[in-house]
């Protein structure tokens, strides 16, 4: 079965500080993963996924698949940064998604 | 466009009543599925619809919770006999594509649901 972990509950920083949010996961397979975004008073949604490779509002998260681990990463954190972080898995050949717990990130100006 | 919506948006319940959550889904998706996520934790899978199949239900924690997406688009979440423990946000989302790597899927508000 597959799980993701992340192990901070609470994350602080300052603007302008460089921020990590990790996320490891256990799956035997080649998964794709995700990071999700909560905003205060917003729905879920997909920040960025591993297989696109892409940087999203000034985040990237890159797949280690040697480390089981896919840490999201920003060199300078915004204000409006703030909010809840979510790690997600996804069998290749499924489409449900298995979340971790979640990181709060506040960003203090 | 719309997205997805689901209502109601809060329900306060007894222990034992039955409640029924419903959820729809941005027009056209094929695929829907159901989340429960209770205070503090991520969202945990509940049931996946494939049109109006349901090809997945391992997540529904009991025979008590029950789905169903008769016509292919608008979906239920029906619980009975409600219990404290199944105080939760209810999750629904949609998706255009079934499956692939770039299935993207689309997060409804949630329904609140506290039993008292």
């Amino acid at each position: 079965a597959q799980r993701v972990t992340q192990p901070e509950k609470l994350l602080s920083v300052f603007k302008g500080a460089p921020v990590e949010l990790k996320c490891n996961y256990s799956y035997s397979g080649s998964p794709e993963l995700f990071w999700y975004v909560q905003y205060s008073r917003q729905r879920l949604q997909l920040l960025l996924r591993h297989i696109s490779r892409e940087s999203i509002k000034g985040f990237t998260a890159d797949l280690n698949k040697g480390e089981t681990s896919f840490h999201l990463k920003k060199p300078f954190a915004q204000e409006e940064d703030s909010a809840m972080y979510y790690c997600a898995l996804k069998r290749p050949s499924g489409s449900r998604l298995t979340f971790g717990e979640g990181t709060q990130l506040t960003v203090n100006p | 466009g719309a997205g997805v919506s689901q209502s109601p948006r809060y329900k306060v319940a007894k222990r034992g009543q039955d409640v029924a959550l419903r959820c729809d889904p941005i027009s056209g998706h094929v695929s829907l599925f159901w989340y429960q996520q209770a205070l503090g934790q991520g969202p945990e899978f509940l049931t996946y619809f494939q049109n109006e199949a349901q090809l997945d239900k391992s997540g529904l924690p009991s025979d008590r919770f029950f789905a169903e997406r008769p016509e292919g688009s608008v979906s239920t979440l029906k619980i009975q006999r409600t219990q404290q423990e199944d105080s939760a946000v209810y999750l629904c989302a949609s998706s255009f594509l079934a499956g692939g790597t770039q299935e993207t899927q689309y997060f409804g508000p949630g329904t609140r649901l506290l039993v008292l």
